[in-house]
């Protein structure tokens, strides 16, 4: 049974470009949250959604962000115009569609802004 | 080993030792925690996790304790072993399980 995928591992762009990160959930999972980490620091929700909906967008900066959860295929978070700030790890989490169940992390994407 | 305040940032154990993390949260109204281990490059890794309405759960290996009165969670992970070495993250929430607040962490070192 996989566990949460995300690609690519590691992203390198320079400023101004754009930014594509994919998550495919668990299977059976249909919430998919998205978090950062900054170095040395612990991870900060960004946003939570489920198919094709956008249910919590609180920790996701204004602007140049954006993410999405379509029908078919994987959840994908994007970020234009990338900044030298942007440089994190982007955790992708899933869970089941019941309460009470605790979040399944993939392996992350280091982005890198150059 | 032990570690101990807010939250000391490393602590090195001796394989086959007990080790004890400690975590303070800070919001009284936090009613679900769970510990996580992150290995280097890889993502978070649920460990255990506990609700409000409990002081105390155990699973294979690890214990965690939460004292909601002085806000204080520990994880204690029992015959420690160098797989064990991490870092070890903490995080609360109110009211659902997603928007996890995590704390820094704190790096566990095992010695052969």
């Amino acid at each position: 049974n996989a566990g949460v995928m995300q690609n690519p591992r590691h992203l390198v762009r320079r400023r101004g470009q754009e930014a594509r990160l994919r998550c495919s959930p668990m299977k059976g999972h249909s919430h998919v949250y998205w978090y950062r980490q900054l170095p040395e620091e612990g991870l900060k929700f960004m946003v939570y959604l489920q198919k094709e909906n956008i249910i919590d967008e609180s920790g996701m900066p204004k602007e140049r962000f954006s993410a999405e959860f379509p029908k078919e295929g994987p959840s994908i978070l994007r970020i234009q115009q990338v900044v030298r700030g942007d440089s994190a790890a982007y955790f992708c989490a899933s869970s089941p569609p019941t309460a009470n169940s605790p979040l399944h992390f993939g392996n992350g994407t280091r982005l890198t802004v150059t | 080993g032990e570690s101990v305040g807010l939250h000391l940032p490393t602590l090195s154990v001796q394989e086959g030792d007990n080790s004890i993390i400690n975590c303070a949260y800070s919001n009284s109204a936090s009613d679900y925690f769970i510990w996580y281990k992150q290995e280097s490059g890889k993502g978070p890794q649920f460990i255990i996790d506990i609700r409000s309405n409990m002081d105390k759960r155990q699973g294979q290996r690890v214990t965690v304790l939460l004292n909601k009165t002085v806000k204080h969670l520990s994880l204690q992970i029992a015959a420690t072993q160098p797989g064990d070495s991490a870092v070890y993250f903490c995080a609360e929430n109110i009211g659902n399980d997603y928007k996890l607040s995590f704390g820094a962490g704190t790096t566990v070192t095992v010695r052969a």
